[in-house]
């Protein structure tokens, strides 16, 4: 298994600019995650996913988009990229158990740059 | 509003001796508690856990100790090697939360040989 993968690894964009963050699992699992991690901070999560068709906002959400139409993809689209939005991303998934809870698994991450 | 708090953002140590990571928290609704550990240009990797039910979870040279009246845990690694440097990120999660996470800081961990 490849586990989760993530394109592009790193990505410059200019304002007002947009991208999709891609990202693929082949673990079948069914909750998918997109973090962001700016420097000094921790991991906080944008939006997640507990099923194709399902998608919810986590923390900071504001600016970016998610659609979830197959179990592998969970694709983080920013329409009108900022300098704020200027982050590593990273993309995680989990199949849930009976357990309180289920390991997350993360991708390699994408650094983006905003100019 | 930091629920997780790491509050020293690095810790250096010698070869062989003990590294001990300090997490605390301030959500009572926190009921699992994780360590990932994280290299450079690389994603987070689940390291140790450990439930609420529980004061003590090891696993090899990993340990996780929980204070839960004082809202503490701890990780202690012994003996520390050079490949434990990294940074050490403290996790929470709460049942039924969608096993969505909330991060600390991290702490850079330096092993030195």
């Amino acid at each position: 298994n490849a586990g989760v993968t993530q394109t592009p690894k790193f990505r410059i964009l200019k304002i007002g600019q947009s991208m999709t963050l891609q990202c693929t699992q082949d673990m079948n699992h069914n909750y998918m995650y997109w973090y962001r991690q700016d420097p000094g901070m921790g991991l906080k999560l944008i939006y997640y996913s507990v099923g194709a068709g399902i998608t919810d906002k986590g923390e900071v959400p504001n600016g970016y988009n998610v659609s979830r139409s197959t179990t592998e993809d969970f694709p983080l689209r920013l329409e009108l990229a900022a300098p704020s939005q200027t982050s590593v991303y990273f993309c995680a998934s989990s199949y849930p158990t009976s357990s309180a809870y289920n390991e997350q698994f993360f991708g390699p991450g994408t650094r983006l740059t905003v100019l | 509003d930091q629920q997780v708090k790491q509050n020293s953002p690095s810790l250096s140590v010698q070869e062989g001796r003990i590294s001990i990571l300090n997490c605390d928290y301030t959500n009572s609704m926190f009921d699992y508690f994780l360590w990932y550990k994280k290299y450079p240009a690389e994603g987070p990797t689940f390291l140790i856990s450990i439930s609420s039910i529980k004061d003590k979870n090891e696993d090899g040279r990993f340990t996780v100790f929980l204070n839960k009246s004082a809202k503490h845990l701890s990780l202690h690694i012994v003996p520390s090697q050079p490949g434990d440097s990294a940074v050490y990120f403290c996790a929470a999660n709460s049942s039924g939360a969608n096993s969505k996470l909330t991060f600390g800081k991290g702490i850079t961990l330096s092993v030195r040989p």
